[in-house]
């Protein structure tokens, strides 16, 4: 089955500065690939996804890159702020007849 | 609105005592779904379904069961709480051609 690893598993940056998490897929035939932002106390959120056919996906400060080739995916988010401290997962799919297979998990901190 | 609904969303209760986690959803989905995670982990997925009458087991061995009598409602029960069951319970549901999950708010579990 398909196996996600996910690194760091804590993240600190300073605000206004990037962060990156990076997860690697182990089944080359995934072909989706979602992001979820899980707030403390709060329920999981899709924020941004990639499908295999797109290299890179924006929605303003926030990106998301795919290598299929060496079968791994990036979360960008530029000029954080406070308000993006969470934890944020990524997973993988071979497809809607497959399920979703998640990391374990970053845990991103923006320091004021 | 169009949401997942969970209840309870606390629960604290004995061992030994059984207990169902409701999880009913307004979206109009087909697929739904069981995760146990621990607060700010990895999601492990326990029970899943494509719709009434089909649930299956996740990658996560659990001594829940569910049923899917019904399209918009999947709960889950647990015949005999024990301390290891104490967990966050998250439902989530997709369309039946796409695999984007939408979560609902979780329960958290104790049991004593």
């Amino acid at each position: 089955g398909e196996n996600v690893e996910q690194h760091p598993s804590t993240l600190s940056v300073q605000e206004g500065d990037s962060a990156v998490i990076k997860c690697t897929y182990s089944d080359s035939a995934s072909n989706y690939f979602p992001w979820y932002k899980q707030e403390l106390g709060k329920r999981p959120q899709l924020i941004i996804d990639i499908r295999s056919n797109v290299g890179e996906k924006k929605d303003q400060r926030i990106a998301v890159t795919l290598n299929k080739t060496a079968k791994h995916f990036s979360l960008h988010i530029t000029e954080t702020q406070p308000e993006d401290s969470a934890v944020y997962f990524c997973a993988a799919s071979r497809g809607s007849a497959r399920q979703l297979t998640f990391g374990s998990g970053t845990q991103l901190t923006v320091l004021p | 609105e169009a949401d997942i609904y969970q209840t309870p969303r606390y629960l604290v209760i004995g061992t030994g005592k059984k207990i169902t986690l409701e999880c009913s959803q307004t979206m109009g989905h087909d697929k739904m779904y069981w995760y146990q995670q621990d607060p700010g982990m990895e999601l492990h997925l326990i029970h899943y379904s494509y719709g009434v009458n089909s649930t299956e087991k996740g990658d996560l061995s659990s001594e829940s069961t569910v049923s899917r009598i019904r399209t918009e409602h999947f709960p889950l029960t647990l015949e005999s709480a024990r301390p290891s069951h104490t967990s966050q319970y998250l439902c989530a549901s997709s369309e039946p051609s796409l695999e984007t999950q939408y979560f609902g708010p979780g329960t958290r579990l104790l049991v004593l």
